[in-house]
């Protein structure tokens, strides 16, 4: 079975600075999805950004983007310019694309991000 | 996303009564999902949809069950609510919304659920 593991529980910024996420998984397969959501204390679950993991291109979304290391089975986040609505719990997940899954998400426990002004 | 919708929001029962969560999609979409998200771990799959009357178990499925004998609505039912599934329970969807990438899960707005 898949497993994420987000190792930092809580994670602080100044705002306008940079800041990573770290995201590790453990799988036996070859090509899968890798996603980072964001929950807000509104506890929307909202979509940051995506990878295919047959594409070697980092993905990017305005001020998101990621690392995405193969071999190293690593898929950190990273957030330039840090606003304050970028404080949220931040979760990485991960999604095998076989036809004989439920095409479920195996998510980490999550980093808790706070935004200092 | 508005195409995502639960009920009720929040909801508070009493140990061995029957519960029952609703998620109600307009989206159309295949594959719908029943989450429940506790301290420490994250979002766990509870049981999982693939289309009309097609189910499956999920990691942590004990204690319920689910049926959807419409496309739009999936239904996530505590038998005999017990304290350990006071939690809060996400709905979810995979497929194309509104322009983003398919192959993604989008999810309603939870439902806060204490069992007392």
């Amino acid at each position: 079975a898949q497993t994420v593991t987000q190792s930092q529980p809580e994670m602080s910024v100044q705002e306008a600075e940079t800041v990573t996420l770290s995201c590790t998984y453990d799988t036996s397969e070859s090509d899968y999805y890798l996603f980072w959501y964001k929950q807000p204390p509104s506890r929307q679950m909202i979509l940051v950004i995506r990878q295919e993991a047959y594409k070697q291109q980092n993905a990017t979304e305005n001020r998101f983007s990621v690392n995405f290391q193969k071999a190293a089975k690593s898929f950190s986040l990273k957030i330039s310019d840090s606003q304050l609505g970028d404080a949220a719990m931040y979760f990485c997940a991960y999604r095998s694309p076989s036809s004989g899954s439920a095409r479920q998400l195996t998510f980490g426990s999550g980093t808790q991000l706070t935004v200092l002004p | 996303d508005a195409g995502i919708t639960q009920s009720p929001r929040h909801k508070v029962t009493e140990t061995g009564t029957p519960v029952t969560l609703r998620c109600h999609q307009t989206e159309n979409h295949r594959y719908m999902y029943w989450y429940r998200q506790d301290p420490g771990h994250g979002l766990r799959l509870i049981h999982y949809s693939y289309g009309v009357k097609d189910t499956d178990k999920g990691e942590v499925s004990d204690g319920y069950s689910v049926s959807r004998s419409k496309t739009e609505d999936f239904l996530l039912t505590l038998e005999s609510a017990t304290s350990s599934q006071t939690s809060v329970y996400f709905c979810a969807i995979s497929g194309r919304m509104a322009g983003g990438p398919a192959e993604t899960q989008y999810f309603g707005p939870g439902t806060r659920l204490l069992v007392l």
